[in-house]
């Protein structure tokens, strides 16, 4: 069974720092990789994708990705209270489809 | 069309009764994905369509749930004799089929959020 893996925290940063979000994943096979923002109540909404190895930058976040351990990471410069939210890994197990194997989620708390 | 919409919000039922919830996908998006959400849980695959045609199925689509897309555009999940267990949060996806590679960028709809009395 393809398994996503976080931690639940929740992770408390100070306002200004960085809070690092980390997620391991089982299927070697994977492809795809994607961190969305999920605010209470709400549906979840992308932040980035990547699919290289490496580091993937975008504003005040970056991903990073090591398919050789199996492990994909969100950092987040600068947190602002208003990056606190549950953040999803998503994986896909392939480049043609089909559905998303998400983890549990890491609540982030940024801290006034 | 801004985004996925899905309808209603939010509904309530009591035990046995069939629901039915809708989602309209983003108009150029020809992939629709249903998911279920509990709280405290990542969102769960339930079924995948490409166009009209039903690809995937969760083990975790029961006999009770159906869903159907029957020109392409618009899906509808069902519900039939709905269990305290089957409240949760019904999630809808789209997105478009990429050529090469396919980077499947699931855009999310607000949900429907189910309570079964």
């Amino acid at each position: 069974q393809k398994e996503v893996e976080q931690n639940s925290g929740p992770l408390s940063v100070p306002e200004g720092a960085i809070a690092s979000l980390n997620c391991t994943y089982s299927d070697r096979g994977s492809q795809s990789f994607f961190w969305y923002r999920q605010y209470s109540g709400k549906s979840p909404e992308l932040i980035m994708f990547i699919y290289s190895n490496g580091d993937k930058e975008d504003g005040r976040f970056t991903a990073q990705l090591n398919k050789a351990s199996q492990y994909v990471s969100l950092l987040i410069r600068d947190s602002q209270p208003s990056d606190s939210a549950t953040y999803l890994c998503a994986v896909n197990p392939d480049n043609y489809g089909q559905n998303f194997v998400f983890g549990p989620g890491t609540r982030l708390s940024v801290l006034p | 069309d801004t985004g996925v919409s899905q309808n209603p919000r939010h509904k309530i039922t009591k035990r046995g009764q069939n629901v039915t919830f809708r989602c309209d996908p983003i108009s150029e998006h020809n992939r629709l994905y249903w998911y279920r959400q509990t709280l405290g849980q990542g969102p769960e695959f339930l079924t995948y369509f490409q166009n009209e045609a039903q690809l995937e199925k969760s083990r975790l689509l029961s006999d009770r749930f159906s869903a159907e897309r029957p020109k392409g555009s618009f899906s509808t999940l069902e519900i039939q004799r709905t269990e305290q267990g089957d409240s949760a949060m019904y999630l809808c996806a789209s997105s478009v089929t990429l050529t090469v590679p396919d980077k499947n960028i699931q855009y999310f709809g607000a949900g429907t959020r189910l309570s079964v009395l």
